[in-house]
């Protein structure tokens, strides 16, 4: 399709475990975002790459957290040893330009049981 | 940590009221945006605000982008069920690339 892709679309997970959660941008799109969105909340910011940099990762949690964008298209977030607090859904949105519209995906939901 | 706050946090209103949806902080931001999530999709602009004072409309939707760049409303004129949602504002601090969500205002507009 021509939207943001995330996969999976839902994943659960023991307490302790790893996860990688995927996301494909719309193809050309020079920025590409993060965002963490508890049940009724608004998103956080968790980092932004343009292209394969990540200029920017002062909203990540903890050292747990990882996110790596090597060829400036796929992005994928890792989360390493997960805890229940990481319970949420993982927005990833990218944008053609360095400011401007977020093209959202329609998220990871993520259950740390 | 969220800097912009949104007030009211939760709305239920009848087809055809009017509504203000607020978006506060004590930060300057280089632009603001307005968005309209529904659940189990990621959220969708519905406008970008980038001068002081600057008022923007989309169809029954009334944008304004404060003077000092700090705030910004939403007005909702003759509402429908379609405007339900959860509205968010995300403002872009100045010298940064990254988009600071508000804390989202749920509205139910009921037929």
């Amino acid at each position: 399709g021509a939207g943001v892709s995330q996969s999976p679309r839902y994943k659960v997970a023991k307490r302790g475990q790893d996860v990688a959660l995927r996301c494909d941008p719309i193809s050309g799109h020079v920025s590409l975002f993060w965002y963490q969105q508890a049940l009724g909340q608004g998103p956080e910011f968790l980092t932004y790459f343009q292209n394969e940099a990540q200029l920017d990762k002062s909203g990540l949690p903890s050292d747990r957290f990882f996110a790596e964008r090597p060829e400036g298209s796929v992005s994928t977030l890792k989360i390493q040893r997960t805890q229940q607090e990481d319970s949420a859904v993982y927005l990833c949105a990218s944008s053609p330009r360095q400011t401007g519209e977020l093209f959202f995906g329609e998220g990871s939901r993520l259950t740390v049981l | 940590t969220q800097l912009l706050e949104q007030s009211p946090q939760f709305l239920s209103i009848q087809e055809g009221e009017n509504l203000t949806v607020y978006c506060n902080s004590s930060s300057v931001f280089s632009s603001l945006q307005w968005y309209r999530q529904e659940p189990g999709e990621g959220p969708v602009l519905l406008v970008t605000v980038v001068t002081g004072g600057e008022v923007k409309k989309l169809k029954r939707l009334t944008f304004q982008f404060g003077d000092a760049r700090k705030d910004s409303s939403l007005h909702i004129t003759a509402a429908q069920p379609g405007d339900t949602g959860l509205y968010l504002c995300a403002g872009r601090p100045a010298g940064t690339y990254k988009y600071i969500f508000g804390t989202g205002t749920r509205l139910k507009v009921l037929a």
